[in-house]
C-alpha cells in the first residue's frame, strides 16, 4: 500500500530550529517534495530530493534516505510567518503515471 | 507571469445541482491534476491528464468527471454535488519530464447548501 506519515502538529519558538519528519512506503519512488500550505491557500513548493543527502535552500533544508524511506524538513531561524502546514509528498511514478502522494501535513505553530 | 489559474475562487452550489470548476495554465505543462482537500487532510488526487491521456483514481466517485479540451484548460465537473463534496479543489500542473515540481493554482472552495 501507499503510506506517508508525518506528525500532526508541532510547536516551536521564534528564532529556533525545528525538524519535521516524514516516513513513506510507496510502490514507486521518483522524488520527495516538501510543500508549505497556509490555511485556506494552495500549497507552495519548498524543496525536492531524489538522491540521498541534504538539500539546502536558505532557511530551509531537506534530507532524504531512500533506504530508510525517511525524510525531514529543517527550518532554521523560525519566523512567525512560518506558521503553516508542511506537506510531504512522494512522486510515485511506476510506468510513468506521474502521481504525487501527499501526507496529511504537519501543522507548525511558531510562538513569539 | 506564467501561472495556474482557477476560477472561481469560491463557489456555492445547491445539493444535487451540477457545478463546473475550471483551471487554466500558461506553463505549457503536459500534466494537469485535480485534487480534493478537506480541512486538516492531505490533498486527495481525483484524476490527472498526461496530455490527453486521462487517469482516474480507483476511489474517485463517478459523480466527478473531468475534461481537458486543450493543453491550457482542464475542467472538473461534479454532476450531483452532495454535502460531503464541500472542500477545497486544487488544480496543479507539472511538466512530466525534466521539471518534477508541481505548480498549484489558488484553489476553488466549494460550498454545498
Amino acid at each position: 500500500g501507499q503510506n506517508i506519515d508525518q506528525p500532526t502538529e508541532m510547536t516551536a519558538t521564534e528564532g529556533a530550529i525545528v525538524q519535521i519528519n516524514c516516513t513513506y512506503q510507496t510502490s514507486g519512488f521518483n522524488g520527495l517534495f516538501w510543500y508549505q500550505q497556509h490555511a485556506g491557500e494552495a500549497p507552495t513548493f519548498l524543496s525536492y530530493n531524489v538522491l540521498d543527502g541534504l538539500e539546502e535552500k536558505g532557511r530551509f533544508s531537506s534530507f532524504l534516505s531512500r533506504s530508510k524511506g525517511y525524510s525531514y524538513l529543517l527550518l532554521k531561524e523560525l519566523q512567525m510567518k512560518d506558521s503553516a502546514s508542511y506537506l510531504c509528498a512522494v512522486r510515485d511514478s511506476p510506468s510513468g503515471t506521474y502521481k504525487y502522494i501527499f501526507g496529511t501535513g504537519t501543522r507548525l505553530k511558531v510562538l513569539a | 507571469d506564467a501561472m495556474v489559474i482557477q476560477n472561481p475562487r469560491y463557489q456555492v452550489t445547491q445539493f444535487g445541482k451540477p457545478v463546473t470548476l475550471s483551471c487554466s495554465q500558461t506553463l505549457n505543462h503536459n500534466v494537469m491534476y485535480w485534487y480534493q482537500q478537506k480541512s486538516s487532510q492531505a490533498p486527495k488526487l481525483l484524476f490527472h491528464y498526461y496530455d490527453k491521456d486521462f487517469n482516474n483514481e480507483a476511489d474517485t466517485p463517478d459523480n466527478f468527471q473531468s475534461r481537458r479540451p486543450n493543453t491550457s484548460f482542464c475542467f472538473l465537473d461534479i454532476r450531483s454535488p452532495g454535502l460531503g463534496d464541500a472542500a477545497m479543489y486544487l488544480c496543479a500542473t507539472s511538466s512530466g519530464t525534466s521539471d518534477y515540481e508541481q505548480y498549484f493554482g489558488p484553489g476553488t472552495r466549494l460550498t454545498v447548501t
